[in-house]
């Protein structure tokens, strides 16, 4: 089955840990995003890339880090830098990043400062 | 700056009864608005895509219509049951891109 896969499905984070949120999809996309969903905040875009080895910042990119080295993985570094970042992630895709095409997400990952 | 808005945040409605969900949106040049599903502590699910070009899409019991030119959009869906219940967003393209900007969702809720 075709799909995007997140991982872990929850996580938890210590104070000043540095933790990593995996995204990989076997639809031969181009274009990957991460969105942060917080209550009552709808959601927001942190990363996005549209190539392989290429990323831009979205509208919420402090305290977070990506790489995209391979076309089906785009993994998701919340830093310590990071001060509020317990949220729900959901990874996304898209044939290419243009308007018009249609997005897919994937199941998404629960992070917790504990 | 573009802006979607949803209204009403959250609906509780008979099984059974047709009803309509709201969504509009600031700037019309859009190329496209795409209608999710959202079951609480799961990822969205695509319902809908309707083109900047394209008046409305129907799928099973759910229709979505697209005015640009009024900013808004509407999600039918008819004979609801309650395996409907979820959160509907909608959300639009950032200019010519696939970044996507969402509005805040309605919570529907149909009783049996």
């Amino acid at each position: 089955d075709g799909g995007i896969t997140q991982s872990p499905k929850y996580l938890f984070r210590k104070e000043g840990q540095n933790v990593t949120l995996s995204c990989e999809q076997n639809l031969n996309h181009d274009a990957m995003y991460w969105y942060r969903q917080d209550p009552g905040q709808g959601l927001r875009l942190i990363y996005y890339s549209q190539i392989v080895n290429d990323f831009q910042k979205g509208d919420i990119a402090e305290g977070y880090s990506v790489s995209r080295e391979k076309k089906e993985s785009f993994p998701l570094t919340v830093t310590s830098a990071q001060k509020n970042p317990t949220a729900f992630y959901l990874c996304a895709s898209s044939i290419k990043g243009l308007g018009g095409t249609e997005a897919f997400f994937g199941q998404g990952t629960r992070l917790t400062v504990v | 700056k573009q802006e979607v808005t949803q209204i009403p945040a959250a609906l509780s409605v008979p099984e059974g009864e047709n009803l309509v969900l709201n969504c509009s949106f600031t700037d019309s040049a859009i190329y496209n608005l795409q209608w999710f599903r959202q079951d609480p502590g799961k990822g969205l699910t695509s319902l809908l895509l309707i083109q900047s070009s394209q008046r409305e899409q129907t799928s099973g019991r759910l229709n979505a219509s697209l005015d640009k030119s009024s900013g808004r959009s509407t999600l039918y869906i008819a004979a609801s049951q309650p395996g409907d219940s979820a959160t509907y967003l909608c959300a639009v393209p950032s200019g010519n891109t696939g970044k996507l900007i969402f509005g805040q969702g309605t919570t529907l809720q149909v009783k049996p």
